[in-house]
């Protein structure tokens, strides 16, 4: 089983549609998680952090359930400019404390259509 | 928020040449920082973990003596890719991170282009 599992999407939505992705992971060790977007021959760049909570930002929410290994990211009424490759993101963490190592999903590409 | 820049962006060159890529963290000090490599719509894949002032650890079924890591400084870490050949074509990204399990800063990414 992959470490970090996501929705093999694509997803293609309409301007204003909500979309959600799921994710799962395989270590329950984990520590920390995020959700990275990726636009097209670019760099990831962090969209948000995953706290046990939950945690939003404008019309984007996170969520973890660390029962059911699963990581949800939400995203309200959807603008063209969220097209992009959506990755989550987990820190598997290391029995000896010195495993930097973050573990990425395959990502879920995302495209919102006017 | 922290910085990390990666150079060049875009390289082509001959099949056999050796090629070099750059990752400074420009703001912050990056005891450790991480290859990436990317091929078109697959995820980012850990090559190797570069340590500063020691020896890069690198992931199963990456050779090291192609994929040369250099970790000088503490803002400093470079990836060679010797005598490329077209497989070797991909997109490589660096990336830093504050600390044990924080968030990652990534480089802009360098295209491979091999020919």
């Amino acid at each position: 089983r992959k470490e970090v599992e996501q929705d093999p999407g694509p997803f293609n939505v309409p301007e204003g549609a909500t979309v959600a992705f799921n994710c799962t992971y395989s270590n329950s060790a984990s520590q920390s998680f995020f959700w990275y977007r990726q636009d097209c021959r670019k760099e990831p760049k962090l969209l948000m952090s995953v706290y046990s909570s939950g945690n939003e930002d404008g019309r984007f929410t996170a969520q973890l359930n660390r029962a059911s290994q699963y990581i949800s990211l939400l995203i309200r009424d959807s603008k063209l400019s969220d097209s992009a490759t959506y990755l989550c993101v987990s820190f598997p963490g290391d029995s000896g404390g010195s495993n930097y190592k973050l573990t990425f999903g395959k990502g879920t590409l995302l495209t919102v259509n006017p | 928020g922290a910085v990390v820049s990666q150079h060049p962006s875009r390289v082509i060159c001959k099949s056999g040449t050796s090629v070099k890529i750059e990752c400074r963290s420009l703001d912050f000090q990056a005891t450790t920082m991480f290859w990436y490599r990317q091929f078109p719509k697959q995820s980012l894949m850990l090559m190797a973990t570069s340590n500063e002032g020691s020896k890069a650890t690198y992931e199963q079924g990456v050779e090291k003596d192609k994929f040369l890591i250099n970790h000088a400084s503490l803002t400093l870490s470079t990836l060679t890719v010797t005598s490329a050949h077209p497989e070797d074509s991909s997109f490589y990204i660096c990336s830093a991170s504050l600390g044990l399990g924080e968030k990652l800063f990534f480089g802009s990414g360098t295209q491979l282009s091999v020919l």
